[in-house]
């Protein structure tokens, strides 16, 4: 089956660590992109890519840093420059990436501070 | 600016019961897209319905209508004989740009 895969599901951060969340769609789509999801507040974008090697800011994206080498892959890294990483961070993809387009959604990863 | 208003932080009723999900928007662009989805606990969000801002008609699937209003910048959902399937968080979402703006949610419970 088509879908998006984000592994893990659960993900714990020591202070001063990096960590990786992963994202894998094979539905072919061009268009993928990072959310971040806090109680109360709805999706936040975070980063978002169109092509291969190619990415752009969202709106919350200091602390954040993404990689597109491949189509099918996007990996999100939270950087210890993030004060604030404890969220539920789900990845998308669209088709091509027009603004019509509904956006197909991975199962997420709760991140947690330890 | 573009926004995405939900009053509603969350919602109870009982099952059979009808409800409306309450969705106002604010955008500048005259050529904008409207969607609906829908958050189960599972987390992954579920398309429901995309609107363009030049159709106003109104639609229904099943249970599920949508009220479009450009004159009020409202797109309204309703679920009819809500059912304990249908707990979960809905999303009201705008496209002006290439970016999505989301609303702060719904949470929809049905009790049996």
């Amino acid at each position: 089956d088509g879908g998006i895969t984000q592994s893990p599901k659960y993900l714990f951060r020591k202070e001063g660590q990096n960590v990786t969340l992963s994202c894998e769609q094979n539905l072919n789509h061009d268009a993928m992109y990072w959310y971040r999801q806090d109680p109360g507040q709805g999706l936040r974008l975070i980063y978002y890519s169109q092509i291969v090697n190619d990415f752009q800011k969202g709106d919350i994206a200091e602390g954040y840093s993404v990689s597109r080498e491949k189509k099918e892959s996007f990996p999100l890294t939270v950087t210890s420059a993030q004060k604030n990483p404890t969220a539920f961070y789900l990845c998308a993809s669209s088709s091509v990436g027009r603004v019509e387009e509904k956006l197909f959604f991975g199962s997420g990863t709760q991140l947690s501070v330890l | 600016a573009q926004k995405v208003t939900q009053a509603q932080t969350e919602i109870s009723v009982v099952e059979k019961e009808d409800v409306t999900l309450d969705c106002v928007y604010e955008t500048r662009d005259t050529t904008y897209y409207l969607f609906w989805y829908k958050q189960p606990p599972s987390g992954e969000l579920v398309f429901l319905i995309r609107r363009n801002s030049f159709d106003e008609q109104n639609e229904i699937s099943g249970r599920y209508s949508w009220n479009f209003q450009k004159s009020t910048s409202s797109f309204n959902f309703t679920i009819t004989a809500s059912q304990v399937v249908d707990s979960a968080v809905y999303f009201c979402a705008l496209t002006p740009h290439n970016d999505m703006r989301f609303g702060a949610g719904t949470r929809l419970t049905v009790k049996p």
